[in-house]
Formats: structure tokens, sequence, C-alpha cells
């Protein structure tokens, strides 16, 4: 069944240095999104992109964070300079028609800002 | 500002009886509303869904019901097997379609 991969599956980075967290959604899908969930706090949406654009960010997704789908294959995530409440398992989920129910997570990607 | 609201962190159930797991919600412009499972080192995966104008949706052992009064809804897993052991967190959606608002999770574990 095909599956959509993260990588890498953890990274210590530290505070103020930049961060690129790749996923390689499923091959025929459109739509792609990055949540986020902090330890033992809620998931929580950061962005879509379609068509290679954004087209929906959350208050969370400021001008520290971009998105990028550099290829046919990847899809990043990058955060400029992080800082110690970046700290978060972040995730990477696809689609083919857009619409919540239908997406696809990735396994996740652990982010420690020390 | 919590808009989706699950109050219980874990619940354990015996085998073979009934899981009913918690939401509640406080954004009257909610229109859909999703359960995922989420295992140990994987992502969150699709479970079950209802629409805003229903107020049951059944798949299988699962069933999700919705009280808009109240904004609350549970899912019910019967009978539940060890196998439903995982994290299901209660998901609403906005009426632009586009802004996703997750609960913090209920933690279920099915003692065989």
């Amino acid at each position: 069944e095909p599956e959509v991969t993260q990588t890498p599956s953890h990274q210590v980075t530290q505070m103020g240095q930049e961060v690129i967290l790749r996923c390689v959604p499923i091959s025929n899908h459109l739509y792609f999104y990055w949540y986020r969930q902090i330890l033992g706090q809620k998931v929580e949406f950061l962005v879509s992109f379609y068509n290679n654009e954004i087209s929906e960010k959350s208050e969370i997704f400021d001008d520290q964070f971009s998105v990028e789908r550099p290829d046919g294959s990847n899809f990043t995530l990058k955060i400029r300079s992080t800082k110690l409440e970046d700290s978060a398992m972040y995730f990477c989920a696809s689609n083919v028609a857009g619409g919540i129910e239908t997406q696809y997570f990735g396994p996740g990607t652990r982010l420690l800002v020390l | 500002d919590q808009q989706v609201k699950q109050n219980s962190p874990s619940l354990s159930v015996q085998e073979g009886r009934i899981s009913i797991l918690n939401c509640d919600y406080t954004n009257s412009m909610f229109d859909y509303f999703l359960w995922y499972k989420k295992y140990p080192a994987e992502g969150p995966t699709f479970l079950i869904s209802i629409s805003s104008i229903k107020d049951k949706n059944e798949d299988g052992r699962f069933t999700v019901f919705l009280n808009k009064s109240a904004k609350h809804l549970s899912l019910h897993i019967v009978p539940s097997q060890p196998g439903d052991s995982a994290v299901y967190f209660c998901a609403a959606r906005d009426l632009s379609g586009n802004q996703f608002y997750f609960g913090t999770g209920t933690s279920l574990t099915v003692i065989p």
C-alpha cells in the first residue's frame, strides 16, 4: 500500500539554526499538508499546499516557516531560525482531492530544539 | 484557545466491551467532524467522520454520534479489541473548509 514517508525521523538542532523537514507524499496526490504536535498537546494544522502554492495557513505558520515542492516528489517544510518552542512532532499529509477525511499522514519527524 | 476538547486523556476497557470516547467543541461554525487513530511512531489515520447535518454515522464496529445542541460527539467501539489500543483524536473543520482543529487525544487501552 502506498504511504507518505518523512525524513529524518528525529532531528536535534540548536536554537537559531535552520532546519528542513522532508516529506515524500503519495505519488498521485495533489494536496499536501503539514501539521505539528507539541508533546502532550493537540495536533495543529500549519499549512496546506496545492498547485505549487499555499492554499491555507494557520496563525502558527509565520514568516519563520516556508514550504516548497522542489521537485516532483518531495515536499519540504523549512524553519528559518528555530526557537525552543518549535520542538514538536511534525506530520506531513497528502491526499488526492482535498478534504480532511482522505488525508494520509506520514510517520512524523520529531524535532528537538536545544 | 482549545476549540476541540477531549477531557479524558486515557481510557481502559476490557476486550469485548464497549469503548466510548468523548469530544466537546465550542465553535458552532464547525460543519464536519472526524476521528483519527494513532499508533506509536505512526501518523494519524482517518477512522470515521460525520457531517453536522447528521447525528449518527456507523462503520462496522465504529459509530460516531453528534449532539449539536450540546456541542458534543462521541465515538463508540463495540466490541473493543486489543488492536484498538491507540490514541484517538477528535477533529473538526470550520465552514471555510480549510482550518482543522484537533483535540489533545485519548489513549485507549483494550485489555485482553
